[in-house]
């Protein structure tokens, strides 16, 4: 068990939806992180939050956002539901800032399926 | 444009013997590299780092072993175990990524008793 938590475990939904994945951090971490990934493919990194304040983004689309709130847990808002977001999310801890350089733990994953 | 690439999807290891992963990049600025394992229905774990000012870093049964100026890095693990069956991501970051991490596909390894 990794301290990360996200929910839902798993989500079906249509095209045009919205949804929202939470993520809570481990304890004392400041850093999160989400990212995609697609069927036989890496994760693709699309945003980071460190301390409540936008980090970083990666490949995230103008209909995907984030936040982060002043307890420290993250939602990740998808909207205009496309087939081609259908992936597994995950979201991931740090204690650090530097993503790259600093060990991320992460959540099991949501599942995402979009019909 | 695929800048971290572990080109084997799977590999195939007899319990006891070595397990080799490959991965290779093209981004000369990365200079931080980590090895995480999944295990299905669960998010990936960290394995082991190495930094650019390093060849080779080892933990245990794990030993990661950086060539920079053929820009590819591989993961040993022995002896292998049938717990080490999972996927391997490779990734990397730098300057060029903000140092967030780039991830490779990954590599399933199959340990066969």
């Amino acid at each position: 068990d990794s301290g990360v938590t996200q929910t839902p475990k798993h989500l079906i939904t249509a095209t045009g939806q919205r949804v929202t994945l939470r993520c809570s951090p481990r304890s004392g971490d400041l850093s999160v992180y989400w990212y995609q990934q697609s069927l036989d493919q890496g994760l693709q990194f699309l945003i980071q939050y460190y301390n409540g304040e936008e980090r970083a983004k990666g490949n995230i689309l103008e209909r995907f956002s984030a936040q982060q709130f002043p307890d420290l847990h993250s939602e990740l808002n998808l909207s205009s539901l496309e087939l081609g977001d259908s992936a597994l999310y995950f979201c991931a801890s740090s204690t650090l800032i530097t993503g790259g350089t600093d060990t991320q733990y992460f959540g099991p994953g949501t599942r995402l399926t979009v019909l | 444009d695929q800048q971290v690439k572990q080109n084997s999807p799977s590999l195939s290891v007899q319990e006891g013997r070595i397990s080799i992963l490959n991965c290779d990049y093209t981004n000369s600025m990365f200079d931080y590299f980590l090895w995480y394992k999944k295990y299905p229905a669960e998010g990936p774990t960290f394995l082991i780092s190495i930094s650019s000012i390093k060849d080779k870093n080892e933990d245990g049964r794990f030993t990661v072993f950086l060539n920079k100026s053929a820009k590819h890095l591989s993961l040993h693990i022995v002896p292998s175990q049938p717990g080490d069956s999972a996927v391997y991501f490779c990734a990397a970051s730098g300057m060029d990524s903000n140092y967030q991490l780039i991830w490779g596909a990954g590599t399933k390894l199959i340990i066969k008793p």
